[in-house]
């Protein structure tokens, strides 16, 4: 079925390790985006691109990574894990054009515990 | 600061009872969106309403964006155990790429 591949559903890391959270899409989306989802706080933006090549932060980019190097694959990379970065992530994709972008679909998202 | 604000945060109903759920902001957003979000699951798109005063229905559920593109809400009639979820709304500015999340309403259906 098309849509947002997310790997891996569960993830523990020790503090300072680093990780590679994958997103694909087979949707030909120019528009991808990571979330992280924390009880109380909603989504929050971390990183997001409107084409291969182009990324962009969002609302929390600190201590995150993006490239874009293709259209299907839009990777999130956390350089030194801290235990604030225990949550939930998703990746989102959409049509984009005039400057907007459309409906997102969604990932299953990924669960990260850093101990 | 959130920059949308939704409420009820929590909603707990018996099954077939109306309900309205409210997302409020004080910045004028160029779309908005609706999602539903089941548990262990991403969100899921319901409708995008892009024009002020616009309604759109689906099927039980009455999405209605806001005159002034500042706030929209949900209706759902004879609520059921299926409608049960995490309901986000998501706005999108003229002057940038970013949609913004609200916090959430979390509805149980009680059967």
């Amino acid at each position: 079925n098309a849509g947002v591949t997310q790997t891996p559903k569960f993830q523990v890391l020790k503090t300072g390790q680093s990780m590679t959270l994958q997103c694909a899409q087979d949707m030909n989306h120019e528009y991808m985006s990571w979330y992280r989802q924390d009880p109380g706080m909603g989504l929050r933006l971390i990183h997001y691109s409107v084409g291969a090549g182009i990324t962009d932060q969002g609302e929390v980019p600190n201590g995150y990574n993006v490239s874009r190097s293709t259209t299907e694959d839009f990777p999130l990379r956390l350089l030194s894990a801290a235990p604030s970065q225990t949550s939930v992530y998703f990746c989102a994709s959409s049509y984009y054009s005039r400057r907007r972008s459309y409906g997102y679909t969604f990932g299953s998202g990924t669960r990260l515990t850093v101990v | 600061t959130q920059l949308l604000e939704q409420s009820p945060q929590f909603l707990s109903i018996q099954e077939g009872e109306n309900l309205t759920v409210y997302c409020n902001s004080s910045s004028v957003f160029s779309s908005l969106q609706w999602y539903r979000q089941e548990p262990g699951e991403g969100p899921v798109l319901l409708v995008t309403v892009v024009t002020g005063g616009e309604v759109k229905k689906l099927k039980r559920l009455t999405f209605q964006f806001g005159d002034a593109r500042k706030d929209s809400s949900l209706h759902i009639t004879a609520a059921q155990p299926g409608d049960t979820g995490l309901y986000l709304c998501a706005g999108s500015k003229s002057t940038g790429n970013q949609f913004y999340f609200g916090t959430g309403t979390s509805l149980t259906v009680i059967p």
